[in-house]
């Protein structure tokens, strides 16, 4: 069964406007965690974001803040004041704590125009 | 310091030939992780080692995929006899031991295209 997806497969954005990227996860296990991370065109997989399932607040680094519905088993990415450097794919995961892989949504293509 | 590397970048192999990708995690990583991504879509877990020992396995697609990683550091994932399906980029990914909090970040490598004719 499908535990992460990403209904966006690809999107547009304005230089400077914040973005929402949609990620929703399905899991039996009540411990796990949430990524996401930005793959440009060179390849490279980079680590953006991490929220624990118990984690009280939303996760925040720098540009990146991840908006945790618990409930809705939603883990959205909101990247504020967009720059060209942020177009590249972008991939949301997920790991039960029980277990050590990272499962993998199938990404959203994210653009953002001058 | 330097980062997760792997070799080589890429890899043209004939139909049925055997192949090695080499993966150099961060120093001192003890968490190993190999993911399979073909094109145009998310990386899928392949194993995961802690140290010397192979934890998980369960994301082999078949007995022809073998990995190791036989000192702790250095891994190496074999696909013998490789198919046309086996094209995709393999990416290594390494981190901190899983009692530490930074556990959480893996530090993935550049991958290895492997392109099967």
């Amino acid at each position: 069964a499908q535990k992460i997806t990403q209904t966006q497969p690809g999107m547009f954005v304005q230089e400077k406007e914040a973005v929402t990227l949609d990620c929703t996860y399905d899991t039996s296990d009540p411990s796990y965690g949430l990524f996401w991370y930005k793959q440009p065109s060179s390849g490279e997989m980079i680590f953006l974001i991490y929220q624990g399932s118990y984690d009280q607040q939303n996760a925040t680094e720098g540009r990146y803040s991840l908006n945790f519905q618990k409930a809705r088993k939603s883990a959205n990415l909101v990247i504020s004041a967009s720059q060209l450097g942020d177009s590249a794919m972008y991939f949301c995961a997920m790991r039960e704590d029980r277990d050590d892989k990272i499962i993998f949504g199938k990404g959203t293509r994210l653009h953002i125009l001058p | 310091g330097a980062g997760v590397s792997q070799s080589p970048r890429y890899k043209v192999a004939k139909r049925g030939q055997d192949v090695a990708l080499r993966c150099d995690p961060i120093s001192g990583h003890v968490s190993l992780f190999w993911y399979q991504q073909a094109l145009g879509q998310g990386p899928e877990f392949l194993t995961y080692f802690q140290n010397e020992a192979q934890l998980d396995k369960s994301g082999l697609p078949s007995d022809r995929f073998f990995a190791e990683r036989p000192e702790g550091s250095v891994s190496t994932l074999k696909i013998q006899r490789t198919q046309q399906e086996d094209s995709a980029v393999y990416l290594c990914a390494s981190s901190l031991d899983s009692t530490t909090p930074m556990y959480n970040e893996q530090f993935f490598g550049p991958g290895t295209r492997l392109t099967v004719l």
